[in-house]
């Protein structure tokens, strides 16, 4: 069965910290992984990884993928307090359905 | 585009009740999913469809649960008879097939329908 991990359950920082929140995951037939963050509502797209070593980026947040020991790590950078929210990994097998981890819920304090 | 369109946003019912879920995929998507959303189990899948049939309803919880898209356009999620422990927030999600059918794996999500069975 696949299965998707993501650590810490939760995290409380100041504004102006950075922060890297992991997903471990073990899935059959891996085509890609997901990031999402998730607000108040529906949980909207950051980035999509499916070749290690690649790092994404999207102004202060990155993310990279390492397909051999089976992880991916969510950076961002100078947290604002708008950057709280669930951030949500999710893998891609060749069935196409995504499997997500249960999240990481991030506070950022003023 | 206007998305994915859920309907309700909200539903209280009780116990015992039948509940029916609604959901306007983004046109031109051939992949539409239902999940379930809850602060222990986190998004779960519980049934997706490509081109209207169901591919893997695996993750449907039992029998009280269904779901058919009947066209393209339009799916439902049919809980009967409804449980306290059904209350969840449901999400409907489309994707399309991507560049030469090979998929990029992004859900676009609707706003959820928020279940709460007394």
């Amino acid at each position: 069965e696949d299965k998707v991990v993501q650590s810490p359950l939760s995290l409380v920082v100041h504004e102006g910290d950075t922060v890297t929140l992991n997903c471990s995951y073990e899935v059959t037939n891996f085509r890609s992984l997901l990031w999402y963050k998730q607000e108040k509502k529906a949980p909207t797209f950051l980035f999509m990884l499916t070749s290690s070593g690649i790092e994404k980026k999207s102004g202060r947040l990155s993310s990279i993928l390492d397909k051999k020991e089976l992880f991916s790590i969510l950076n961002i950078t100078a947290t604002q307090t708008g950057d709280s929210a669930i951030y949500l990994c999710a893998v891609v097998n060749s069935g196409y359905a995504l499997n997500f981890g249960k999240g990481t819920s991030l506070l950022v304090t003023p | 585009d206007a998305g994915v369109i859920q309907s309700p946003r909200h539903e209280v019912t009780e116990m015992g009740q039948e509940v029916t879920l609604r959901c306007k995929p983004i046109s031109g998507h051939d992949y539409l999913f239902w999940y379930r959303q809850t602060m222990m189990r986190g998004l779960e899948l519980l049934i997706y469809f490509n081109n209207n049939v169901p591919i893997d309803d695996s993750g449907m919880p039992e029998d009280r649960f269904s779901a058919k898209m009947p066209n393209a356009s339009f799916s439902t999620l049919k809980i009967q008879p409804s449980e306290p422990r059904d209350s969840a927030v449901y999400f409907c999600a489309s994707s399309p097939s991507g560049v030469a059918g090979r998929r990029t794996g992004e859900l676009f999500f609707g706003e959820g329908s928020r279940l709460t069975v007394l």
